[in-house]
């Protein structure tokens, strides 16, 4: 079955010490998303890339960086975490359709970051 | 400034009634709605869309209504089953592929 993988599915880090999410996709989708979700709020876009182009959103601080090696990979690196920084993270892809819109995004099952 | 908002973080309804859960937005760009749901230790899934040309759109038990002039859209399941229990979130596009979540409600259905 086609589907968005991350790994791992739950990751404890130190403060301070670099972390790195993955998200893997047999879709073949061209875009691919991260998300931040803490506790009973939304989940927030961190930033996304469209093929290789990266686009970050203003908000997203300087602390968190991505990579997209391939189609099939994008990976979330957290230079210097802080205990801020615990939440659920989620993997997205999208694709551009020719015809009416359709903005649905495909999810993977999160990876959970833990900071201590 | 939270564009979509899900007033309600919790929902309790009965077997076999109607399940209505609401989002309200504030920005006027949107043109293009969803609702995802949530299982616990999964991500979120699709589960039903409405574009803004249109104020209705049905697959099933899923009904998604929009009303532009109150910026309002709700998710009526019916009827309601216990595997409808979850967190669902309503989520709101200005194109560019992006989507701007509210923050969930959390739906259970008792026997």
């Amino acid at each position: 079955d086609a589907m968005v993988i991350q790994n791992p599915r739950y990751q404890v880090t130190q403060f301070g010490k670099p972390v790195t999410l993955s998200c893997s996709q047999t879709l073949n989708h061209n875009v691919m998303y991260w998300y931040q979700q803490k506790s009973s709020q939304a989940p927030k876009l961190l930033f996304h890339y469209y093929d290789k182009d990266f686009n970050n959103e203003a908000d997203t601080p300087d602390n968190f960086q991505s990579r997209r090696p391939n189609t099939s990979f994008c990976f979330l690196d957290i230079r210097s975490p802080g205990l801020g920084d615990a939440a659920m993270y989620l993997c997205a892809t999208s694709t551009i359709l020719s015809g009416p819109a359709n903005y649905e995004q495909y999810f993977g099952p999160g990876t959970r970051l833990t900071v201590t | 400034d939270q564009q979509v908002k899900q007033n309600s973080p919790s929902l309790s309804v009965q077997e076999g009634r109607i399940s209505i859960l609401n989002c309200d937005y504030t920005n006027s760009m949107f043109d293009y709605f969803l609702w995802y749901k949530k299982y616990p230790a999964e991500g979120p899934t699709f589960l039903i869309s409405i574009s803004s040309i249109k104020d209705k759109n049905e697959d099933g038990r899923f009904t998604v209504f929009l009303n532009k002039s109150a910026k309002h859209l709700s998710l009526h399941i019916v009827p309601s089953q216990p595997g409808d229990s979850a967190v669902y979130f309503c989520a709101a596009s200005a194109g560019a592929q992006k989507l701007v979540f509210g923050q969930g409600t959390r739906l259970t259905i008792n026997p």
